[in-house]
């Protein structure tokens, strides 16, 4: 069972150009969640999406930064007109909501990350 | 979403248990407490997770207090490869905190 995909590894932009970044869930799941690091810094939720669905955004950038998980494909994570600062590694991760009893897990598995340098 | 909070960092001899605690004082009834660990800067990795019950796999033992307000991670015998930054994090929504860097040494 392949885990999450996530594509280019690396992915080198200059200032002003655009970045696609790509995010497969693991089989079966259908949501699926983007994260930022910065260096030495710890990981920031940026959105959550289901299927056709942007569930919460609140930590999206209000400028330039957009989101979707469309009903065949990848999830795409997109930043327009780039500056040195969205340099970092971006993290997807995916989930199943299960019933443990009478309760609901969202156990999340991360793919290995997009790391993105503006020059 | 209930907020959690570790020490920054802890030290750890090769072989020895690693006990990493997380206190998640606001947790509320139907909140998950979810470990995961990220390994210099690869992806995060789950570990392990629990309600009210203590859990064990193949990894990790997770011991949660009996008014949930606390957690221990135990790794029963840590390696130099278990060296990492551990998050601890209740509820669904996944707010990653600081966690708490684990150096284990020879």
């Amino acid at each position: 069972n392949a885990g999450v995909m996530q594509n280019p590894r690396h992915l080198v932009r200059r200032r002003g150009q655009e970045a696609r970044l790509r995010c497969s869930p693991m089989k079966g799941h259908s949501h699926v969640y983007w994260y930022r690091q910065l260096p030495e810094e710890g990981l920031k939720f940026m959105v959550y999406l289901q299927k056709e669905n942007i569930i919460d955004e609140s930590g999206m950038p209000k400028e330039r930064f957009s989101a979707e998980f469309p009903k065949e494909g990848p999830s795409i994570l997109r930043i327009q007109q780039v500056v040195r600062g969205d340099s970092a590694a971006y993290f997807c991760a995916s989930s199943q909501f299960q019933r443990e009893g009478r309760f609901r897990t969202d156990t999340q598995y991360f793919g290995p990350g997009t790391r993105l340098t503006v020059l | 979403d209930a907020k959690t909070t570790q020490p920054p960092s802890m030290d750890c001899a090769e072989g020895r248990a690693a006990n990493l605690p997380c206190n998640h004082s606001t947790i509320s009834g139907n909140e998950y407490v979810y470990w995961y660990r990220q390994i210099h800067s690869q992806g995060p990795q789950y570990i392990i997770h629990g309600l009210k019950n203590n859990e064990t796999n193949e990894m990790a033992s997770l011991i949660i207090t009996e008014d949930r307000k606390s957690s221990t991670l135990i790794l029963p015998h840590a390696t130099l490869r278990d060296t990492a930054v551990y998050y601890c994090i209740a509820g669904a929504d996944m707010r990653f905190g600081a966690g708490t860097r684990l150096t284990v040494k020879p």
